[in-house]
């Protein structure tokens, strides 16, 4: 059974370009969630996919989208991108479920705009 | 909407001591807590996660509380080693199980 990975580990961009980012997620789990984790903050909660369908979003902006496959890996994709927007993110990976259930993080991708 | 700290923002102890890490969340009404450790630069592992309905939850040296009512999580470590030191989170799910996070205690424990 392979973990939760995510490419690229490391990515640098300039403002106002364009960015995804991919996470394939741990075998069997067909729920995926996107966090931002800013330098010495906790992660703020992104966006979570289920079987394909964005099933709820934190307080980020619409340059900010998602997708999931059917083989339940996820991209993150962000436009327009702005200083604040360098951070490590992480996705996440679970089995849904009625009180929840463990969410196993991926290494997650360091993003520095410039 | 949720808010949830952590207290200390930083701790530093010798190796062998017991120590308590706090959390605080604002909104009862979560369906679990979850601890997390994560070390410089890395992801988050996974150590403890206790459902709205249970008071505890214990693994190896490791043990959390939960009281819903007064919104507070406390992480127990015993016999600190070096190995430890790292930061702790602690975050809450809702229904959905999308969590908030708080912001984090970083451990260090010194040999």
């Amino acid at each position: 059974e392979t973990g939760v990975t995510q490419s690229p580990t490391h990515l640098i961009k300039t403002r106002g370009q364009q960015v995804t980012l991919r996470c394939s997620s741990q075998s069997g789990h067909n729920t995926v969630s996107w966090y931002q984790q800013a330098l010495g903050q906790g992660p703020q909660f992104i966006f979570q996919y289920y079987r394909e369908e964005e099933n709820g979003r934190g307080n980020f902006p619409p340059r900010f989208s998602g997708l999931q496959f059917p083989n339940y890996s996820s991209e993150l994709n962000v436009n327009a991108l702005e200083l604040d927007d360098s951070a490590l993110y992480l996705c996440a990976s679970s089995l849904p479920g009625n009180r929840g259930e463990t969410q196993y993080f991926g290494p997650g991708t360091r993003l520095l705009v410039l | 909407k949720q808010e949830v700290t952590q207290i200390p923002a930083a701790l530093s102890v010798p190796e062998g001591e017991n120590l308590v890490l706090n959390c605080s969340f604002t909104d009862s009404a979560i369906y679990n807590l979850q601890w997390f450790r994560q070390d410089p630069g890395k992801g988050l592992t996974s150590l403890l996660l206790i459902q709205s309905s249970q008071r505890e939850q214990t693994s190896g040296r490791l043990n959390a509380s939960l009281d819903k009512s007064s919104g507070r999580s406390t992480l127990y470590i015993a016999a600190s080693q070096p190995g430890d030191s790292a930061t702790y989170l602690c975050a809450v799910g809702n229904a959905g199980n999308m969590l908030t996070f708080g912001g984090g205690t970083r451990l260090m424990v010194k040999p």
